[in-house]
């Protein structure tokens, strides 16, 4: 049963600090999600990709928020300089861009002190 | 961009009883409506899905309902199980899920008492 995996699945740092979190997509996909999880705001988009190509980054602060896919088994999301409002879950997602489903990843739950 | 709403916010139901959750969206071009239940700690799942060129989809006992022209579409769930505790999100886009990111609602945290 093939599976999207993150990495690290917590993390807690200090205000300040770089984070990195990854995602591996299930083998074949070729659309990557990043999603937030906050209680007061839910579920949002930050970014995604298709092919590897950025489609939309508009949910993703950037002046502290980079997303990347060095190649088609990982995408990272990357903080720096990370603040306490960051903490939150992040989900990775992947999709096949000809079916609808997209099936999410574990997340990693992020606290910054 | 597009706005989905979603109500209640939490529902108790009685085991065995039914729960409807509603939502609305406001992109006239959303195409795709899936809904995903979360168990405390876990990744959102999906749980049944809908296009807009079909008015409902059944699978056991859930099912959801699309209202085009009114921009809602509905989750029912038939004989309740205790298992059925979670909180469930409604989402909506325009080309579908595997090629486009969903916009959700906030939730609706569902209880079961037995």
């Amino acid at each position: 049963d093939a599976r999207v995996t993150q990495t690290p699945r917590d993390k807690v740092t200090e205000m300040g600090q770089e984070v990195t979190m990854r995602c591996q997509p299930i083998l074949g996909h070729n659309t990557v999600f990043w999603y937030r999880q906050t209680m007061m705001q839910g579920l949002e988009l930050l970014a995604y990709f298709r092919n590897r190509a950025p489609l939309d980054d508009s949910g993703m602060p950037k002046d502290r928020f980079s997303a990347e896919m060095p190649d088609a088994t990982l995408a990272t999301l990357k903080i720096q300089p990370s603040e306490p409002r960051d903490s939150a879950v992040y989900f990775c997602a992947s999709g096949l861009d000809v079916t609808d489903t997209q099936y999410f990843g574990p997340g990693t739950r992020l606290t910054v002190l | 961009g597009e706005n989905v709403e979603q109500h209640p916010s939490t529902l108790s139901v009685q085991e065995g009883d039914s729960a409807v959750i509603k939502c609305t969206y406001s992109d006239s071009a959303s195409n795709y409506f899936p809904w995903y239940k979360q168990e405390l700690g876990k990744r959102p799942q999906l749980i049944i899905d809908i296009r807009s060129n079909v008015g409902e989809k059944k699978d056991q006992r859930i099912a959801v309902t699309l209202n085009k022209t009114a921009k809602h579409f509905s989750l029912h769930i038939t004989e309740t199980q205790p298992e059925d505790s979670a909180v469930y999100f409604c989402a909506a886009s325009i080309s579908g899920g595997g090629a486009d990111g969903l916009t959700f609602g906030k939730g609706t945290h569902l209880i079961i008492q037995p």
